[in-house]
């Protein structure tokens, strides 16, 4: 079965540290992609980066960049320089062939002045 | 550019009253079209998708059921609402292959 594990329910960081958010999926598929999501208090889900299992260079947009480890079927964000706007509830999510996407139950980061 | 549009942005409905949320696509065709319910503010359980019109996945047994009569309209439907239907409804659709889901704004319903 395809899953997807955030176990980290709450996290906390301090305006400009960086912090890393952990997901871990399950799938038997060669090929996939793998989203993260980013929810505010708006409850708008925006996409916030996404990355290839068939590529191995992680994937960087700004701020955000991933920690893709494929054998360890780990999908980490890291964070950098926190700021307020980033307060929201981050979301893992895996696409499969079936181009349905499973979702993790999200962490909550709130990053703190 | 390609919009979604979701509404209304908020019902409240009493129970056993029908329901019917509507999410419609601008500039795209053919585009795959979800469903999905987010309960307590917490994970997305996908409900419906649909790759084509006519062709609706469910899926999860429920008390819902969805439509999409129109290439670019996707409809979400009750005959009767329970309590347990109250939660945040989210609709989204995306291009063919592995492509991200775009999102509604959504439609928070509360069963009273």
């Amino acid at each position: 079965a395809q899953t997807v594990t955030q176990s980290q329910p709450e996290m906390s960081v301090q305006e400009a540290e960086t912090v890393t958010l952990s997901c871990t999926y399950d799938t038997s598929e060669s090929n996939y992609y793998l989203f993260w999501y980013k929810q505010p208090p708006s409850r708008q889900m925006i996409l916030v980066i996404r990355q290839e299992a068939y590529k191995q260079q992680n994937a960087t947009e700004n701020r955000f960049s991933v920690n893709f480890q494929k054998a360890a079927k780990s999908f980490s964000l890291k964070i950098s320089d926190s700021q307020l706007g980033d307060t929201a509830m981050y979301f893992c999510a895996l696409n499969q062939r079936s181009n349905k996407l499973i979702f993790g139950t999200g962490t909550l980061l709130a990053v703190q002045p | 550019s390609q919009t979604i549009h979701q509404w209304p942005a908020t019902l409240v409905q009493p129970v056993g009253s029908p329901l019917s949320l509507e999410c419609t696509v601008e500039g795209t065709s053919n585009p795959n079209l979800y469903w999905y319910r987010q309960a307590a503010g917490r994970g997305l359980q996908l409900l419906f998708y649909s790759v084509g019109i006519g062709q609706i996945s469910s899926e999860v047994p429920q008390n819902l059921s969805a439509s999409r009569p129109q290439d670019r309209q996707f409809i979400l439907s009750s005959k009767k609402l329970l309590l347990s239907d109250s939660g945040f409804y989210l609709c989204a659709w995306a291009g063919q292959g592995f492509s991200p889901l775009h999102f509604g704004n959504g439609t928070r319903l509360t069963v009273t």
